[in-house]
């Protein structure tokens, strides 16, 4: 059973400073990786989806990485803005059974200080 | 153009009732899903759809919950006789096909149980 974790579960950093979030899954047989943001009382943002062949993406100050062999990827924001300030989900869909459903992680809780 | 909407936005309702959520996907997405946010459960899945049919529903936690999906589009998730555990964000998700796509997520719609 597909498992996926987050470290760390919150995160305060001074604005401008680079940061790294973390997200580990314990099966390597996936399809894709999404690294989501979401807003309190918000749905869910789609910032980056890597697939399974893929070892980053990059989309203006974000740049995701996945190692599938380690069962790892990570979510790297370049100087931060307080507007970054959000709750960051990593999620994976796998192989097996009828769909691509994804496996989410507990998140991370970013807080950006101006 | 238009992402994935759903509606309502809240909804309180008292024990024991029935609730409809409703989904409108991406025009063109095939692939619809449900999942549910909740305090204590974090982010799972609860049933996708492909076209009109649901080949996976492994993740709807009783059979007072059920879903349909009308013309390949809009999708409705009823919860008959809610109870109290019930109380979460429902949101809906598409994707272009079932396979290596994006998912986009609505807003949600946030149920409370009385």
């Amino acid at each position: 059973k597909q498992e996926v974790t987050q470290i760390p579960a919150a995160l305060s950093v001074p604005e401008g400073e680079n940061l790294v979030l973390n997200c580990s899954f314990t099966d390597s047989a996936i399809y894709n990786l999404q690294w989501f943001r979401q807003d309190p009382g918000k749905g869910l943002t789609s910032l980056l989806l890597i697939q399974s062949s893929q070892r980053e993406q990059t989309s203006g100050r974000l740049n995701a990485s996945l190692d599938k062999s380690s069962g790892r990827s990570t979510l790297y924001i370049a100087a931060s803005q307080p507007g970054d300030s959000a709750t960051y989900l990593c999620a994976v869909a796998s192989y097996g059974g009828a769909t691509n459903k994804l496996i989410f992680g507990t998140g991370t809780l970013l807080a950006v200080q101006p | 153009g238009a992402g994935v909407s759903q509606s309502p936005s809240n909804k309180v309702t008292e024990k024991g009732k029935d609730v409809e959520l409703r989904c409108d996907p991406i025009s063109g997405h095939t692939a619809l899903y449900w999942y549910r946010q909740s305090l204590g459960q974090g982010l799972e899945f609860l049933i996708y759809f492909q076209g009109n049919s649901a080949p996976d529903k492994s993740g709807l936690p009783s059979d007072r919950f059920s879903a349909e999906r009308t013309g390949g589009s809009v999708s409705t998730l009823t919860i008959q006789r809610t109870q109290q555990e019930d109380s979460a964000v429902y949101l809906c998700a598409s994707s272009l096909s079932q396979d290596t796509y994006e998912q986009y997520f609505g807003p949600g719609t946030r149920l409370t149980v009385t």
